[in-house]
């Protein structure tokens, strides 16, 4: 059971370049994530997929953009990378948003350093 | 401002001892909290979560105490193993929803053989 993968696990960009980080999970979860982790702070969520078809911002959105492909498929795209988006990014899934209880399960981290 | 921390940023406990990882809050509303545990270059774990109407939750080898009037949780672990080791964090979640939750910056643990 693969759970939440995403990919790439480690990307090198230059200032202004562009990438899009994917992400799939198996567990038909309706609600998706994406979150930075950087040292020295907690988890920050970046948007959030309630549910097929629609997504919605985070704490820290600026900078980024996202797709929720079909159930199984949430992407995050970074139009011009900036040096100030390096950081550790953490897919994750959920039965769904708007309730507490259900747990967040985790993709392994995309390692991204912008130069 | 409102945050999630922690008091001690490293921990180290001889294996087979128990370990008790701290952690504060400052929003009184918060009603659910979660421990996760994160291993190095691994994406966190869900270990254990709280609702603010319970003082206590028991898991395998594991132990939440949330203690409302002074906004503290508490994480214990007992017969610690090497595999214990790692960086825990609680969550916090201050409204309704997964989407709400407040990640604090995490204790890293490490058991001593």
């Amino acid at each position: 059971n693969a759970g939440v993968t995403q990919t790439p696990k480690f990307q090198v960009l230059k200032t202004g370049q562009s990438m899009t980080l994917q992400c799939a999970q198996d567990m038909n979860h309706n609600s998706m994530y994406w979150y930075r982790q950087d040292p020295g702070m907690g988890l920050r969520l970046i948007y959030y997929s309630a549910s097929e078809g629609t997504t919605d911002k985070g704490e820290v959105p600026n900078g980024y953009n996202v797709s929720r492909l079909n159930k199984r498929e949430f992407s995050l795209r970074l139009e011009s990378a900036a040096p100030s988006q390096t950081s550790v990014y953490f897919c994750a899934s959920s039965e769904r948003v708007g309730t507490v209880g259900n747990t967040i399960y985790f993709g392994e981290g995309s390692w991204l350093t912008v130069v | 401002g409102e945050s999630v921390g922690l008091h001690l940023p490293t921990l180290s406990v001889q294996e087979g001892d128990n370990s008790i990882i701290n952690c504060a809050y400052s929003n009184s509303a918060s009603d659910y909290f979660i421990w996760y545990k994160q291993e190095s270059g691994k994406g966190p774990q869900f270990i254990i979560d709280i609702r603010s109407n319970m003082d206590k939750r028991q898991g395998q080898r594991v132990t939440v105490l949330l203690n409302k009037t002074v906004k503290h949780l508490s994480l214990q672990i007992a017969a610690t193993q090497p595999g214990d080791s790692a960086v825990y964090f609680c969550a916090e979640n201050r409204g309704f929803g997964n989407e709400k939750l407040t990640f604090g910056t995490g204790t890293r643990l490490t058991i001593i053989p």
